[in-house]
C-alpha cells in the first residue's frame, strides 16, 4: 500500500518569506498525490493535486508543488507567505486496497507564519 | 460545486448514549463516502469506506458494531456512534467522491464530546 511521509511536524516562518513543506511518498507505478490545508476546527480544503502530466502543479492561494519521481517527493512551496497561511497542511496519496481507492494522509505539518 | 455538508457541527452527549452524524453531498452524487477521525494535533485516520447501497468496509481496528455507517442514498451517509464513551470524543470528518475521478470533497467536520 502507498504511504506518505511529512518530515516536518512544524515549520515556523516569517511573513513574506518563502516556505517549503516536504512530502515523500512510497514508490509505485501509478501515484496520485494531493495537498490539503486545514484551518482550526474546519474540514480540509484541496490546495492542489497531481494525477498526471506536468510535474509542476499550481494550486490555490499561490501554492505550487513539484512531483519528482526520482526522489519520490511532492514538496509544497510558496514564494511569499502571509499570516493567513497559518494552518495545518496534509500531504495525501491514493492507495488501492481491497478493491477500493482510498486517500491516505501524512502526519501533517503545522505552518506558523510570524509577523 | 462539489460541496459536502455535515450535521451537526458539534455535539455533546452523555456517556452510554448514541449519536448520529450526517454527511451530505449537496450538488453531486457521491457513489463513495469516507469517514475519518482526527484527534487533536494529529492526522486524519480513515475509519471506513462506504458505497451507496452496500455495507461499509471498515479499516483494521475500527469497531463496526460501535461505529455504524449507513449509505442509503447517493447524497447521504450517516455515522452513528453507539454507546459513546469519553474516549470516542474526537473530530469526525466525512468526504465524498463521485463516480469518476479520484478527488474527494470534505465536509467541515463534527466535533463530538462525550461527557
Amino acid at each position: 500500500a502507498q504511504s506518505v511521509t511529512q518530515l516536518d511536524s512544524q515549520v515556523p516562518v516569517f511573513e513574506e518569506a518563502p516556505v517549503e513543506l516536504r512530502c515523500n511518498y512510497s514508490s509505485s507505478v501509478s501515484v496520485y498525490l494531493f495537498w490539503y490545508v486545514q484551518y482550526p476546527n474546519q474540514g480540509l480544503q484541496l490546495l492542489l493535486k497531481y494525477l498526471s502530466g506536468s510535474t509542476l502543479v499550481k494550486g490555490i492561494n499561490g501554492f505550487e508543488a513539484e512531483f519528482n519521481k526520482s526522489q519520490t517527493s511532492f514538496h509544497l512551496r510558496k514564494p511569499s507567505v502571509h499570516i493567513s497561511d497559518t494552518a495545518e497542511y496534509f500531504c495525501a496519496v491514493i492507495t488501492s486496497s481491497g478493491g477500493y481507492n482510498k486517500l491516505i494522509f501524512g502526519a501533517g505539518t503545522r505552518l506558523a507564519v510570524h509577523p | 460545486g462539489a460541496v459536502v455538508s455535515q450535521h451537526p457541527s458539534w455535539v455533546i452527549c452523555k456517556s452510554g448514549t448514541s449519536v448520529k452524524i450526517e454527511c451530505r453531498s449537496l450538488d453531486f452524487q457521491a457513489t463513495t463516502m469516507f469517514w475519518y477521525r482526527q484527534f487533536p494535533k494529529q492526522s486524519l485516520m480513515l475509519m471506513a469506506t462506504s458505497n451507496e447501497g452496500s455495507k461499509a468496509t471498515y479499516e483494521q481496528g475500527v469497531e463496526k458494531d460501535k461505529f455504524l455507517i449507513n449509505h442509503a442514498s447517493l447524497t447521504l451517509s450517516t455515522l452513528t456512534v453507539t454507546s459513546a464513551h469519553p474516549e470516542d470524543s474526537s473530530f469526525y470528518i466525512c468526504s465524498a467522491r463521485g463516480s469518476a475521478g479520484y478527488e474527494q470533497y470534505f465536509g467541515p467536520g463534527t466535533r463530538l464530546t462525550v461527557t
